[in-house]
């Protein structure tokens, strides 16, 4: 299983809302990172977890909460979003060797599809 | 300056043309990636690279290390290998993450 799944696809929300993103993956990768892409730009790194520890957190508003309950799943928690958070939700996965904090950057990435969001 | 540039931004080509993306980088790096993204999101990792040249198929990719710079070569290409091509780099300074160059849209009419 070489496979990153997120759910789900597609989201709306309203301002008020509360919602979740769940990315999940079976093949032992002990780091996962959430990007976010905008139309036509190129994907911007969110946070970066390594060995369930959050490593990287690239200045995100406290709007997105991350967590990472075990090795296997990372979710994304969405609350009071504005409709300039509109965009594609990227997960990914790398090896995490060496027990690094920061997750090696010569390991091949594993891509979900993305949850496309849309905030109203 | 961009610590990754890629060019063209856009190319537009006929099915069977050989296919060059060209990959610059200003910065010290572990590795780079070449990423394949289609419409409707999925990104899919080509090629990591940290010297001389790897193949896959109909893909190829290069590294020269002294110039900073790398090419995705595409052989036969085909309507399907139409997509946007990222090249991202790991840097080595700091906090190790992926720097992503602005990326390079193919089209490949039949």
């Amino acid at each position: 299983d070489t496979e990153v799944t997120q759910t789900p696809k597609h989201l709306v929300m309203g301002m008020t809302n509360k919602k979740s993103l769940k990315c999940e993956q079976h093949m032992g990768h002990r780091a996962m990172y959430w990007y976010k892409q905008k139309a036509k730009k190129p994907p911007e790194l969110m946070f970066v977890y390594s060995y369930e520890k959050l490593s990287i957190n690239e200045s995100v508003p406290s709007r997105f909460s991350p967590e990472c309950p075990n090795s296997s799943l990372l979710n994304l928690h969405l609350h009071a979003l504005q409709p300039e958070d509109s965009a594609l939700y990227l997960c990914a996965s790398s090896q995490g060797t060496g027990f690094s904090f920061f997750p090696a950057t010569n390991e091949k990435l594993f891509f979900g599809s993305g949850t496309q969001l849309s905030v109203l | 300056k961009n610590e990754v540039e890629q060019s063209p931004q856009n190319l537009t080509a006929q099915e069977g043309e050989f296919i060059t993306i060209n990959c610059s980088y200003s910065v010290g790096i572990s590795a780079l990636h070449w990423l394949q993204q289609h419409p409707g999101g999925g990104i899919v990792s080509l090629f990591m690279l940290s010297s001389g040249k790897k193949k896959h198929g109909r893909l190829i990719a290069t590294i020269n290390i002294q110039e900073k710079h790398s090419s995705l070569h595409i052989t036969a290409s085909h309507p399907r290998d139409s997509a946007v091509y990222i090249c991202a780099v790991g840097i080595i300074q700091g906090a190790q993450k992926l720097v992503f160059g602005q990326g390079t849209r193919l089209t490949i009419n039949p």
